[in-house]
């Protein structure tokens, strides 16, 4: 079956920079993009932009251009995501989600979800 | 990109039908047939009920229908059960290669 299992939680404090994995199992890795999906304490889902797992190709939601970069390594099928100079408003719960029909958001599978705390 | 508008809250009693709005613009909802829409109860990642518009993946019961008109997509919940208490979000695509969400609606089953 299909598993998107999110690397554990995070604490940093401001201005320092967090990696996020996320290992697929059960499909083939490269056939399918990747979001990035966070959720502040309380607020709602925000997206963070995509990777294309086959060819590497990145597109980030205008918000986190310049401090956000998501890459692939396809000989372990894992996605990442690293989001540099942190402030108090990145606490959140960060999701990687599987879209089924390219970059629509068809998003049917998704990871456990990784807490990251910025504090300082 | 702004967030498409959804209403915080909703409620309705069990057996009882209820839709939530989501309004974009003629950029996102209005220009596009991508409208997704996720269920997520507290503690867990969201979940599909809602694809294209009005498609929904296997599994969830056929009491979840979507539809569009215009800027303004919908889901509608009928047979309202207990299990159904969740927060709602609709996800549109917005051009470009780009998503928005909307900000959630928190459904109470009285």
């Amino acid at each position: 079956q299909v598993q998107l299992v999110q690397s554990g939680a995070e604490v940093r404090k401001p201005g320092a920079s967090v990696k996020v994995s996320c290992k697929a199992s059960g499909y083939t890795f490269t056939g399918y993009f990747m979001h990035w999906v966070r959720q502040a304490p309380g607020q709602g889902l925000e997206w963070m932009g995509w990777i294309n797992p086959n060819s590497g190709g990145t597109n980030y939601a205008q918000k986190f251009q310049g401090r956000v970069t998501m890459t692939r390594d396809t000989s372990i099928s894992t996605a990442y995501v690293e989001l540099s100079r942190l402030r108090s408003e990145d606490t959140a719960v960060y999701y990687c989600a599987r879209d089924w029909s390219g970059d629509y958001g068809e998003m049917r599978d998704w990871g456990q979800g990784t807490v990251v705390t910025v504090s300082s | 990109q702004s967030a498409l508008t959804q209403p915080r809250s909703l409620s309705g009693s069990p057996g009882q039908s209820v839709t939530i709005s989501c309004t974009g613009t003629s950029s996102d909802i209005g220009g596009y047939y991508y409208v997704s829409w996720y269920q997520q109860h507290p503690g867990i990642a969201p979940k599909l009920i809602i694809f294209d518009v009005t498609k929904r993946p296997s599994g969830v019961p056929d009491r979840f229908s979507g539809s569009k008109s215009g800027n303004t997509a919908s889901l509608t919940i009928s047979g309202l059960q207990a299990e159904d208490e969740a927060d709602y979000y609709c996800c549109s695509y917005a051009g470009s290669y780009t998503l928005v969400f909307g900000g959630g609606t928190k459904l109470t089953v009285l």
